[in-house]
């Protein structure tokens, strides 16, 4: 195990919805960031949080936004879901630096019907 | 273009033997190259992590190794078992950016049969 849990594992939500997923970050890392892994496809960056702030955002819309707490756990929210947004959602800890380990939590499975 | 290409896309191999997995990445300039294992379903497990001045590094029954000049990695998988079947992904962090913004390739689904 990772020490990285999500929640919850699995969540259907219909278009148009908002949603809140949960990133509980591994002891001792600031980093925390958010990947979106559709069906046979490799993760794709989102965003990622280093103490409190967003430190870097990949390709997606402002309707997915996120939250860091000051005990470095994370959410990310997404508003108007879509059905392109079903997909399985990583989140990975870290410290800031390069070169060192990212730990993956299980991920959440959300699927838009 | 995806900035980090795997091959094969699939590849079935019987247990024990092995079996070698090839990355070709666009991404430059880059602080590490990294090797991941995926289950389905579940999230992503590190194998390996190399810099750029790095040429291989073994985990175990897995080494991989990786040629900054060709921009080309590879992951060996030795005597193979049952529990690899898995997918492999092959991930590398730019240099620019700081921090741990990792860009994944699409795998390479192994299924290890008796």
């Amino acid at each position: 195990e990772t020490g990285v849990t999500q929640s919850p594992t699995h969540l259907i939500k219909t278009r148009g919805q908002q949603v809140t997923l949960r990133c509980s970050s591994q002891s001792g890392h600031n980093t925390v960031s958010w990947y979106q892994q559709a069906l046979g496809q490799g993760p794709q960056f989102i965003f990622q949080y280093y103490r409190e702030e967003e430190n870097g955002r990949g390709n997606f819309p402002p309707r997915f936004s996120g939250l860091q707490f000051p005990n470095y756990s994370s959410e990310l929210n997404v508003n108007a879901l879509e059905l392109d947004d079903s997909a399985l959602y990583l989140c990975a800890s870290s410290l800031v630096a390069a070169n060192t380990e990212a730990f993956f939590g299980q991920g959440t499975r959300l699927t838009v019907v | 273009k995806n900035q980090v290409e795997q091959s094969p896309q699939s590849l079935i191999i019987l247990e024990g033997k092995n079996c070698t997995l090839q990355c070709n990445y666009t991404v430059s300039p880059f602080s590490n190259l990294r090797w991941y294992k995926q289950d389905t379903g579940r999230g992503p497990v590190s194998l390996t992590i190399m810099t750029f001045s790095e040429n291989t590094k073994s985990n175990g029954r897995y080494t991989a190794t990786l040629d900054a000049d060709t921009k080309q990695s590879s992951l060996h998988i030795t005597a193979s078992q049952l529990s690899d079947s898995a997918s492999y992904i092959c991930v590398v962090s730019p240099r620019t950016g700081g921090g741990n913004k990792l860009t994944f390739g699409t795998g390479t689904q192994l299924k290890v049969e008796l």
